[in-house]
């Protein structure tokens, strides 16, 4: 069965670090997204993107973060300057176009020290 | 934010059938009933979906009541490997994101 992969499974940076988040959708999925879920807490949507451009992104997606496909496979999460509550588990999530089943990655646990 | 109201824990007991809760009583009349679970801190797995029918696949069940105001997930034979926050939402078709609220914590006992 076809799945979201992400990676790293882990990274743990330097406050004021870029990071670079990497996912990979399934297979002819057109629709991206990330969530974030600090520990302990909700999962919380960042931004949706489709047709290589934001479709929408919530409060907590501010200037520090930014999104890509840089190629046909990858989906990417940048957050240039990392802040310590930036450290969450970031979870990537793919959708095929006419489907309405979001599917997700394992996460990629952040730690910023 | 959520428009939905679960438990915020439950206990079952291994081989028997868990009956998960969710009000949604404000919900609209084109927005679907879906149900993801998250296995400690693992990413959300996706479950179920039913708009106004009840609907069955290999994992669960998913009865929607007739006002659609309340749906049950059922796991008609629940194994330890259950054991996880189940998340009830509600979504407009084609709305890009999931409001994940607090879910309930399932814990099936041996």
């Amino acid at each position: 069965e076809p799945e979201v992969t992400q990676t790293p499974s882990h990274q743990v940076t330097q406050m004021g670090q870029e990071v670079i988040l990497r996912c990979v959708p399934i297979s002819n999925h057109l629709y991206f997204y990330w969530y974030r879920q600090i520990l302990g807490q909700k999962v919380e949507f960042l931004v949706s993107f489709y047709n290589n451009e934001i479709s929408e992104k919530s409060e907590i997606f501010d200037d520090q973060f930014s999104v890509e496909r840089p190629d046909g496979s990858n989906f990417t999460l940048k957050i240039r300057s990392t802040k310590l509550e930036d450290s969450a588990m970031y979870f990537c999530a793919s959708r095929a176009t006419g489907g309405e089943t979001q599917y997700f990655g394992p996460g990629t646990r952040l730690l910023v020290l | 934010d959520a428009k939905t109201t679960q438990p915020p824990s439950m206990d079952c007991a291994e081989g028997r059938a868990a009956n998960l809760p969710c009000n949604h009583s404000t919900i609209s009349g084109n927005e679907y009933v879906y149900w993801y679970r998250q296995i400690h801190s693992q990413g959300p797995q996706y479950i179920i979906h039913g708009l106004k029918n009840n609907e069955t696949n290999e994992m669960a069940s998913l009865i929607i009541t007739e006002d659609r105001k309340s749906s049950t997930l059922i796991l008609p034979h629940a194994t330890l490997r259950d054991t996880a926050v189940y998340y009830c939402i509600v979504r407009v078709p084609g709305a890009n994101n999931l409001f994940f609220g607090t879910g309930t914590r399932l814990t099936v006992i041996p």
